[in-house]
């Protein structure tokens, strides 16, 4: 079955960076997009980017647009988002979701999630 | 970006009762590229339905949606226990993808 398997709780100080990763099972890793999204404390959904597992392409929300950097490791069928330059308005659960892209459509919505990693930043 | 704004915040209703929320975008979405999704305390969301009306898999059938064009609805038609969730709605038409707020259903 398809599993999406995140790292484990950070707390990261202000002006610090934080990598999390998601391992991919129970299919072709390279066959579907990895997105991720955040949940802010008691917030909705936001989407904060996306990578390409076939050709390592990405593209990423404006809001963390240069802060934030997506790979894939396709050996270990494994994807990791960095994300500098932390402020407390990044305390956040963060997902990795699998990406079904549709044709026609300019987006994409997700299948299967990861279970979150909760990101706390202090000052 | 498309915005998109469901109604209302909260529901609150009992089990067995019908459940209806809306989401309405601020562009026309006329290809009906719009999902839902559920997403309990502690959990990942989870797919609901795609394409505006297709139930993921394994999604019972007292789940259903409707809509075209700016204003859609997800209608949970006998509220089970473990429905009691916040719910929301995704567009992906275009990038990049965009939420709703979410609406909270909860027990009255």
């Amino acid at each position: 079955q398809v599993q999406l398997v995140q790292s484990g709780a950070e707390v990261k100080k202000s002006g610090a960076s934080v990598k999390v990763s998601c391992k991919a099972s129970g299919y072709t890793f390279t066959s579907y997009g990895i997105s991720w999204v955040r949940q802010a404390p008691g917030q909705g959904l936001e989407w904060m980017g996306w990578i390409s597992t076939y050709n390592g392409h990405s593209n990423s929300a404006q809001k963390v647009q240069g802060r934030v950097t997506m790979t894939t490791d396709t050996a270990t069928s494994t994807a990791y988002m960095d994300l500098r330059d932390l402020t407390s308005d990044d305390t956040a659960v963060y997902y990795c979701a699998r990406d079904v892209a549709v044709s026609g459509a300019g987006g994409y919505y997700f299948d299967y999630w990861g279970q979150g990693t909760l990101v706390t930043v202090s000052s | 970006e498309i915005v998109l704004t469901q109604s209302p915040g909260t529901l609150s209703l009992s089990p067995g009762e019908r459940a209806s929320l809306s989401c309405r975008a601020s562009q026309n979405i006329i290809t009906r590229y719009l999902v839902w999704y559920q997403q309990k305390l502690g959990q990942a969301p989870r797919l609901l339905m795609s394409s505006a009306s297709r139930r993921a898999t394994g999604i019972p059938d007292r789940f259903s949606g409707s809509g075209s064009g700016t204003d859609f609805t997800l209608t949970i038609s006998r509220l089970e226990p473990e429905d009691f969730a916040v719910y929301y709605c995704q567009q992906y038409v275009t990038s990049p993808p965009t939420f709703g707020q979410g609406t909270k259903v909860e027990i009255e």
